[in-house]
């Protein structure tokens, strides 16, 4: 299966901790996502990579959190001093830079539950 | 603010209803929406619209985008009980790559 890959699958921690997340998006695409989605709601944009450079990035996003794509090719996303507000799906997604907007395929997500 | 609201936020029926789900927008320089459906994992891709009028049809799966009235409609025929799931809604603004989510509408067929 040559899919957005996610790990860890589930994350479980207490209050405080810091947690990283990786993501590996399909091989040939060159654009990379991250959302986080809670119970109940469509997924919320974080940030977005065009091979390693940032391009884009959510004004909701606090500064606990930080992604990086060292080298175009898998992400992690980190969330520092976590806080119950964080649980949630948090979801990776990646396209193709071709001509014309391209769909975004997503992971299967890695959920997050903070004690 | 870009915004998306899709309705019914549920809807229960027997398989082989047609069903209809519908999603309105607000969003600065409109460039696509599109369509995914999610069970309990990854949103899945259906379908992208971009130019009004023009339906995109998957088996029993279509979709139509209207950008006069700025809505979209995605309809089910012959409904089954794999077609349970939450369907979600989304815009993409000129100049952006992210979308912009509704919350979705939580579709349950049942047998």
């Amino acid at each position: 299966d040559t899919g957005v890959s996610q790990d860890p699958r589930h994350k479980i921690t207490k209050r405080g901790q810091n947690v990283t997340f990786r993501c590996d998006p399909i091989s040939e695409h060159n654009r990379l996502y991250w959302y986080r989605q809670t119970l109940g709601q469509g997924p919320e944009f974080l940030t977005y990579f065009q091979n390693e450079a940032q391009l884009e990035k959510s004004r909701l996003l606090s500064d606990r959190f930080s992604a990086e794509r060292p080298k175009g090719s898998f992400s992690t996303l980190e969330i520092q001093r976590t806080e119950q507000g964080d649980s949630a799906m948090y979801l990776c997604a990646s396209s193709s830079l071709g001509g014309g907007y391209q769909p975004q395929h997503f992971g299967d997500g890695t959920r997050l539950s903070i004690l | 603010e870009d915004k998306v609201v899709q309705s019914p936020l549920s809807l229960v029926v027997h398989e082989g209803d047609t069903v209809t789900l519908n999603c309105s927008y607000e969003v600065t320089n409109f460039r696509s929406l599109l369509w995914y459906k999610q069970e309990k994992k990854a949103p899945t891709f259906l379908f992208m619209l971009t130019s009004s009028g023009i339906e995109k049809k998957s088996g029993r799966l279509s979709s139509i985008l209207d950008k006069k009235e700025l809505f979209s409609i995605l309809n089910i025929t012959a409904t089954q009980t794999g077609d349970s799931a939450v369907y979600l809604c989304a815009v993409v603004q000129g100049g952006s790559e992210k979308l912009v989510f509704g919350k979705g509408t939580k579709l349950t067929v049942n047998p």
